[in-house]
């Protein structure tokens, strides 16, 4: 089936290291947004790539959305502890069963920063 | 604005038992959707809706069912409930238009136990 792919499922890092998810998509994307969790609540969205190679930042979050619109990254510069959560991309995707939009969750990446 | 509501926030069933989870949203978003959320799965689409008297099967919708007769109110009933189904549930909901889904609104979440 239409799955995104996200890795890695962990990522331990001492405060001041960088960090990057990345997602990948069996299908070309119509957009992919991009969520954070926070221990024990409920997803908040960040930010949403539209265009095929777009870059947008915000403050050390720096997104990005593939040339062939298939694969994203999250990247932050320099954590810290408030960065810990679990961040999730979401793939915008044409329902090939159906005849409207799906929007699909990767897994998530739990991020935990040691100060 | 109290964006997306969700009642009750937690739960404890007897296997076997049925009951509703509600979903509200007071943003006139069309489109709307119920995801569950268990450890290292992510979050999975349960059921979703695209506007009022339409609805559509997710990823995960046996056990479950749903219907939205106002644009406001997209209730998920368990008919008869299993311990795999102990999980956390999210509503969510977002406008939409003919290029897709936008940014994802989460209620705060119901955490469902069935012993």
């Amino acid at each position: 089936g239409q799955q995104v792919m996200q890795i890695p499922q962990y990522q331990h890092v001492q405060e001041g290291e960088d960090f990057t998810t990345y997602c990948n998509s069996s299908t070309t994307l119509s957009n992919i947004q991009w969520y954070k969790q926070r221990p024990g609540g409920h997803p908040v969205f960040l930010i949403q790539l539209v265009k095929s190679g777009e870059v947008k930042k915000q403050k050390r979050l720096t997104f990005q959305f593939g040339e062939a619109k298939k694969n994203s990254s999250l990247h932050i510069t320099a954590t810290q502890t408030t960065d810990v959560g679990t961040y999730f991309c979401a793939g915008l995707m044409w329902n090939s069963g159906g005849s409207n939009y799906k929007l699909t969750f990767g897994k998530g990446t739990l991020l935990t920063v040691n100060p | 604005n109290a964006g997306v509501t969700q009642t009750p926030k937690f739960q404890v069933l007897k296997t076997g038992q049925s009951m509703t989870l509600q979903c509200a949203q007071d943003m006139n978003h069309e489109y709307m959707s119920w995801y569950r959320q268990d450890p290292g799965m992510g979050l999975r689409l349960i059921h979703y809706s695209v506007g009022a008297g339409i609805t559509d099967q997710g990823e995960v919708p046996n056990g479950y069912n749903v219907s939205r007769s106002t644009t406001e109110d997209f209730p998920l009933r368990l008919l008869s409930a299993a311990p795999s189904q102990t999980s956390v549930y999210f509503c969510a909901s977002s406008y939409s238009t003919l290029r897709g889904y936008y940014e994802q609104y989460f209620g705060p979440g119901t955490r469902l136990t069935v012993t």
